[in-house]
């Protein structure tokens, strides 16, 4: 089955113990983005990927780290949790970024930084 | 800025057609997509527009005018299954971004 998948769906942590959230697509996607959901604000860019060992910042990708060694991962790094990353994350990808591709989103993960 | 506007919520009755409206302001303009988010889940697939002009599917239709920096997506025949967020997301041209709206959270009474 094609999808994206996230790990963990829940976590509670405490302030500055390092966290890495997974994701992981099997539809050969090249784009992959994270994203971070809060209530009012809608779904905000923190990192996307265009390929293999090409990254960039989205609009909010302070506090954020990523990285994109093989095409079907682009695990999200918090270094530091601060209680202001609370949310709720989604990880995305498309065939590409051009087009009428559209994205396809894992799960979610649940984040609460203490 | 880069901005994308919304109604936070519509209540529409089972059976009758609405319409969602949003507008955006960004820098470059590359496509235009329509998401359904149902409570605690992740975002769908609705549409997508790139050209002016109207994108039937089924029971859903978007609309798009670039030079009005304007888009609403139409829903017929409203079930309660509808009931859900609908987000409206602008790909930008410059770097590889997708801006969302805050979502329009739409109650289908019966």
């Amino acid at each position: 089955e094609a999808q994206v998948t996230q790990n963990p769906r829940y976590l509670i942590t405490v302030t500055g113990k390092k966290l890495t959230v997974t994701c992981s697509q099997n539809m050969n996607h090249e784009y992959m983005s994270w994203y971070r959901q809060d209530p009012g604000l809608g779904l905000r860019q923190i990192y996307y990927s265009m390929n293999v060992e090409v990254t960039d910042k989205g609009d909010v990708p302070e506090g954020y780290k990523v990285s994109r060694k093989e095409k079907r991962n682009f695990p999200l790094i918090l270094e530091s949790p601060s209680p202001n990353q609370t949310s709720l994350y989604f990880c995305a990808s498309s065939f590409s970024y051009g087009g009428g591709n559209e994205q396809f989103f894992g799960p979610g993960t649940r984040l609460t930084v203490l | 800025g880069q901005n994308i506007d919304q109604p936070t919520e519509m209540t529409a009755t089972e059976g009758a057609i609405v319409q969602i409206n949003c507008t955006y302001q960004t820098s470059g303009f590359n496509g235009l997509f329509w998401y359904q988010q149902h409570a605690g889940e992740a975002p769908t697939f609705l549409s997508y527009n790139v050209l002016d002009g109207l994108e039937e599917k089924g029971r859903f239709s978007s609309f798009l005018s670039r030079s009005k920096g304007y888009s609403y997506l139409l829903l017929k025949e409203l079930q309660m299954k509808d009931s859900a967020s609908y987000l409206c997301a602008v790909r930008d041209t410059g770097g590889f971004k997708t801006i969302f709206g805050a979502g329009t959270r739409l109650f289908v009474k019966a």
